[in-house]
């Protein structure tokens, strides 16, 4: 089945630089998507990307889905501690007319204050 | 707009025993999905519905494994049998569809410990 690398697996970076993370597939994806889960908690949304190429912005966080539809990178710019987490992508297909999301292993972030 | 909302938040069951987790979507929102998520991984599809339709189930979904959204709004995860691999994050998300930038928006989880 389909799956997506993400690296890197986690990040130990002081507060106030700036991270970078990226995703790559094997397979085409129509929509980029970059979730973050806390401890205890659901995926939340961040960042949705519809169009190959597309470089979107949300705040400190700004993300771009590859020109080849199979990779997508989030950077989060002057860290802060409520950045920590883990932060994973997911890449959607359509199936029966509904869209299936397929996750990255995720990229554990934590900030050194 | 309460969200996602699932329940319980926490199950803790002896190996052999019966489950159910229930999961309210958004409301008006007329898709809905499950997602299981085991330690240091990403979620993985369960199974999806279209209203009150199952509309695809993935092969991670045994015949232990049941879901019902019987009137089209809340649904039910049900495991029988339970196993300690079943031991997992079960996650629900809920999407208003019909639209190329449908978003998934994710519960809090039910956080199934077999003993």
């Amino acid at each position: 089945g389909q799956q997506l690398n993400q690296s890197p697996q986690s990040m130990f970076i002081q507060e106030g630089e700036d991270v970078s993370m990226n995703c790559t597939s094997s397979s085409i994806f129509n929509t980029w998507l970059w979730y973050k889960q806390e401890p205890g908690e659901g995926p939340v949304l961040l960042i949705a990307l519809y169009k190959a190429g597309e470089l979107t912005s949300n705040g400190r966080l700004t993300a771009q889905f590859g020109i080849t539809r199979k990779d997508s990178f989030l950077n989060i710019s002057a860290s802060i501690p409520s950045d920590v987490g883990i932060y994973f992508c997911a890449g959607q297909l359509r199936i029966q007319g509904a869209q299936k999301l397929v996750f990255g292993q995720g990229t554990r972030l934590t900030i050194n204050p | 707009d309460t969200g996602v909302s699932q329940n319980p938040r926490h199950k803790i069951t002896k190996r052999g025993q019966n489950v159910t987790f229930r999961c309210d979507p958004i409301s008006e929102h007329n898709r809905l999905y499950w997602y299981r998520q085991t330690l240091g991984q990403g979620p993985e599809f369960l199974t999806y519905f279209q209203n009150e339709a199952q509309l695809e189930k993935s092969r991670l979904l045994s015949d232990r494994f049941s879901a019902e959204r019987p009137k089209g709004s809340f649904s039910t995860l049900e495991i029988q049998r339970t196993e300690q691999g079943d031991s997992a994050m079960y996650l629900c998300a809920s999407s208003l569809g019909a639209s190329p930038g449908e978003t998934q928006y994710f519960g809090p989880g039910t956080r199934l410990l077999v003993l």
